[in-house]
């Protein structure tokens, strides 16, 4: 069965530090890879997407997430955080027909 | 707007009552999804479906049932409430089964507190 394992479960930072957020799955085979967002009091948005093609997948508001299939891991980083990144990220991973299993999430508090 | 609708967004219950989360959604789309996101955990599927009249457990389906009769909606049924059943629901949609190119839609949430 395909499991995602987020480590870092609440992250807070000052405004302008780096931010890498780590996920890591459990299957073997071609998987799609996702990082959703929830910002405080609002539902879950889809943030990034993997599907194939060049591992390192660029998004918005600088953020960047980087599929390495040795390391089975698919990290979110920021170079510099902003006080508006405050959220709850979740990682997800599908393996084509199977429904989207998510992570624990990540709690970000950015203080400013 | 387009999207997934869920009502209500805020129960609370005594235990042993039953009640009904509503969803709708008006894309379309095949697939629909109920998970429960509880601290510490993420979210956790409790049941899905494929099309209309086609439903089948995720991870976490007991003291739930689901059912759909049309495209547009999958209502989840908790038959008699337990305190361990609270929790944040999330309905959420997809064009078909497997078709990930954009994600689910997720709808705004149902927060259920069971006493």
């Amino acid at each position: 069965a395909q499991s995602v394992s987020q480590h870092n479960h609440h992250v807070i930072l000052s405004e302008a530090a780096s931010l890498e957020l780590g996920c890591n799955y459990s299957y073997g085979g071609t998987v799609n890879l996702f990082w959703y967002v929830q910002y405080p009091g609002q539902h879950l948005q889809l943030f990034l997407k993997y599907f194939s093609g060049d591992p390192l997948v660029k998004g918005i508001k600088g953020f960047e997430a980087e599929f390495i299939k040795s390391k089975f891991s698919f990290n979110l980083r920021k170079p510099s955080v902003q006080w508006s990144d405050t959220a709850e990220y979740f990682c997800a991973v599908t393996t084509g027909r199977r429904a989207l299993t998510f992570g624990s999430g990540t709690r970000l508090q950015v203080q400013p | 707007n387009a999207g997934v609708t869920q009502t209500p967004k805020f129960q609370v219950l005594k235990t042993g009552q039953s009640m009904t989360l509503q969803c709708a959604q008006d894309m379309n789309h095949e697939y629909m999804s109920w998970y429960r996101q509880d601290p510490g955990m993420g979210l956790r599927l409790i049941h899905y479906s494929v099309g209309a009249g086609i439903t089948d457990q995720g991870e976490v389906p007991n003291g739930y049932n689901v059912s759909r009769s049309t495209t547009e909606d999958f209502p989840l049924r908790l038959l008699s409430a337990a305190p361990s059943q609270t929790s944040v629901y999330f309905c959420a949609s997809s064009p078909r089964r497997g078709d990930n190119r954009y994600g689910y839609t997720f709808g705004s949430g149902t927060r259920l507190t069971v006493v």
